[in-house]
């Protein structure tokens, strides 16, 4: 149990094109989704908490208007990178907690990431 | 910023037993402890999570010290496939303005040699 699964896997488009990625928990309801960042050799970094139904939470220095976030469902949440550069090349990881939600100690679990180039 | 200080790297035969050790001196009674990993170029990995007790699942065990101040993630009988950051991450317990997240350090890199 606790699948969370990410589309696309990989994109590669060009620069000043915006870019969907999807996030689905698969079998269970998620109330709060996570993205994060990871450039190469380096950690994960959080960006936003995705929150159902109400506006998403920016870590700082994470541009709200380049990073939409939309978490329309129980099970979906999408990042749309906008005007997307060759600095925001990077692999984009989401996750999910499962029963109980993020408002629990039960784990966080995460998509396989979707590893973004802009040309 | 982590809350978790872990060595960068380490090396385990394969067959033998991997001791990860992470440090947690600041943490809150309301904190737990979490291990992750991470094999190239896919999400993290669940493996294991505890507060203030020992904990045993399929993967690992969490050995955590009386004082909660560091933590030791034992792989019992390490494989080639546990080559992998491992990430040590001490969360708060979502509620009262909190949300759960994980604030991920550098994590120490395991190198399973045959």
């Amino acid at each position: 149990g606790a699948v969370v699964s990410q589309h696309p896997s990989w994109v590669i488009c060009k620069s000043g094109t915006s870019v969907k990625i999807e996030c689905r928990s698969l079998d269970f309801q998620a109330t709060t989704m996570f993205w994060y960042r990871q450039f190469p050799k380096q950690s994960l970094m959080l960006m936003a908490t995705s929150n159902e139904g109400s506006k998403a939470t920016y870590e700082q220095g994470v541009e709200k208007d380049k990073f939409l976030i939309n978490h329309a469902s129980l099970t979906l949440s999408t990042l749309t990178v906008t005007s997307a550069h060759p600095e925001d090349s990077s692999f984009y990881i989401c996750s999910a907690s499962g029963t109980g939600g993020a408002l629990s100690n039960q784990p966080q679990h995460f998509g396989d990431g979707t590893r973004l180039s802009i040309l | 910023d982590a809350k978790t200080t872990q060595p960068p790297s380490m090396d385990c035969a394969e067959g033998r037993a991997a001791n990860l050790p992470c440090n947690h001196s600041t943490i809150s009674g309301n904190e737990y402890v979490y291990w992750y990993r991470q094999i190239h170029s896919q999400g993290p990995q669940y493996i294991i999570h505890g507060l203030k007790n020992n904990e045993t699942n399929e993967m690992a065990s969490l050995i955590i010290t009386e004082d909660r101040k560091s933590s030791t993630l034992i792989l019992p009988h390490a494989t080639l496939r546990d080559t992998a950051v491992y990430y040590c991450i001490v969360r708060v317990r979502g509620g009262s303005g909190n949300t759960g997240k994980l604030i991920f350090g550098q994590g120490t890199t395991l190198q399973v040699k045959p």
